[in-house]
């Protein structure tokens, strides 16, 4: 069964400084790779995704994610960051082929001034 | 073009009674899948439907029901509420049978709130 791990439940950072969220994913086949934006009281946004190909994937609002095969891993970073980054993040991942995703239990992230 | 729309946005509901909520995908999507987001278990897959048939379906028990009409619009069911069954309920809507290679949509969920 595949399951998603993300390490930090949250991460305080201040504004224009660099983030990396980090996921961490474990599975028998071979995966697709995501990651969302929750804002509050709203839906899931997909800032990127890893299909296949380039391992640096890049995505919305200058966010950018780096798949490792080797250590399982997919972590998110940004070199600056801004107050409106200031939501939940999560990683999640798919069967190739298959529709449901499994997701990690999010990282809050949180901008100070 | 419009996106994921779910109806109703909030509900309250008590225990014992059954709720239905509605989720219309974005036009030409014809892949509905649903997913519950408590605190405590974060986000969890429910069901998937294509094409008015289930194609997968969650750990939850048969409380939880769904289904698909020929417009694509769908439905979740769930009876005999508990205090549990609290919780945010989304939908996400993507365009075909290989629709992970393509961008799950998802509205912005119906918070339900079982006393």
């Amino acid at each position: 069964a595949q399951s998603v791990t993300q390490l930090d439940s949250q991460v305080p950072v201040f504004e224009e400084a660099p983030v990396e969220l980090r996921c961490n994913y474990s599975s028998s086949v071979s995966v697709y790779l995501f990651w969302y934006v929750q804002y509050p009281n709203q839906g899931l946004q997909l800032l990127l995704k890893y299909l296949s190909g380039s391992t640096l994937v890049k995505g919305i609002n200058g966010f950018e994610a780096e798949f490792n095969k080797s250590q399982t891993s997919f972590h998110l970073r940004k070199p600056s960051v801004h107050i409106s980054d200031t939501a939940e993040y999560f990683c999640a991942v798919s069967d190739r082929g298959a529709q449901k995703l499994v997701f990690g239990q999010g990282t809050r992230l949180t901008i100070n001034p | 073009k419009a996106g994921v729309t779910q109806t109703p946005r909030y509900l309250i509901k008590t225990r014992g009674q059954q709720v239905t909520l509605s989720c219309s995908p974005i036009s030409g999507h014809r892949s509905v899948s649903w997913y519950q987001q408590t605190p405590g278990q974060g986000l969890q897959f429910l069901f998937e439907y294509f094409s008015e048939t289930q194609r997968n379906k969650g750990n939850f028990p048969g409380r939880f029901s769904g289904r698909q009409f020929s417009n694509s619009r769908s439905e979740m069911n769930v009876s005999t509420l508990e205090l549990g069954d609290s919780a945010l309920y989304l939908c996400a809507s993507s365009v075909g049978q290989s629709g992970i290679k393509t961008e799950a949509f998802f509205g912005q969920g119906t918070r339900l709130t079982v006393v």
